[in-house]
């Protein structure tokens, strides 16, 4: 199994608190993701990195942010959260970009929030 | 309207069957296409990856491409109840990767 750590796994918060979700490799991939889960929506990216401190924006990016100081480490923030927000979060991982080879990810166990 | 369609099932069939999943898209520029199986609680993984139209086999695991009908399918022979998951198909091209919503399979004993 690729060494991807998602933290915390479950977590359950109130409307307006800030939210952050770490996401831990050790495989080395230059690009990570943050996606979510919904049922009837599918995987939908919420914010990706092509390095340290190199993000983009996904589909779905409003009302989230990340940031990635380390190779390892991509964080993905939630200033102020919403119930639309409860979701399950799942990080992947890439060796190469979409555009290069198979593009294959390796995903996380994901995390399952829930904004009351 | 969503650029990748899928029905979300749910599947049942009885261990041993075949069992026929599909997708389809409105994209043309789509030209790699890939199934993930993703089991309850665990994160996606990659099961399938073809390239274009055409069939690749791998095991009990056939996947189709006809991309002049923008339709790709999955067929699972000899079906086990360790094949009960949710199974995704994705398909790109050189920038952008778009998943359907799953389709979750249960192998009854």
């Amino acid at each position: 199994d690729a060494g991807i750590t998602q933290s915390p796994r479950h977590k359950v918060t109130e409307t307006g608190t800030p939210v952050t979700l770490r996401c831990h490799q050790t495989e080395n991939h230059r690009y990570m993701y943050w996606y979510r889960q919904d049922p009837g929506h599918g995987l939908r990216l919420i914010h990706y990195s092509y390095g340290v401190k190199d993000t983009d924006k996904g589909e779905v990016s409003d009302g989230y942010s990340v940031s990635r100081s380390k190779t390892e480490d991509f964080l993905l923030t939630l200033e102020s959260a919403t119930s639309s927000q409860t979701s399950v979060y799942f990080c992947a991982i890439s060796a190469k970009g979409q555009g290069e080879g198979t593009g294959e990810l390796f995903f996380g166990e994901g995390s399952r929030l829930t904004v009351l | 309207q969503k650029e990748v369609e899928q029905d979300p099932g749910p599947l049942s069939v009885p261990e041993g069957a075949i069992v026929s999943l599909n997708c389809t898209y409105s994209n043309s520029a789509f030209q790699y296409f890939m199934w993930y199986r993703q089991y309850s609680r665990k994160g996606p993984e990659l099961l399938m990856y073809t390239y274009s139209s055409g069939n690749k086999e791998d095991g009990r695991f056939t996947a189709q491409v006809d991309k002049s009908s923008k339709y790709i399918s999955l067929f699972i022979r000899d079906s086990q109840p360790s094949d009960s998951a949710t199974y995704l198909c994705a398909m790109r091209n050189d920038y952008k990767l778009s998943f359907g919503a799953g389709t979750t399979v249960t192998v009854r004993a």
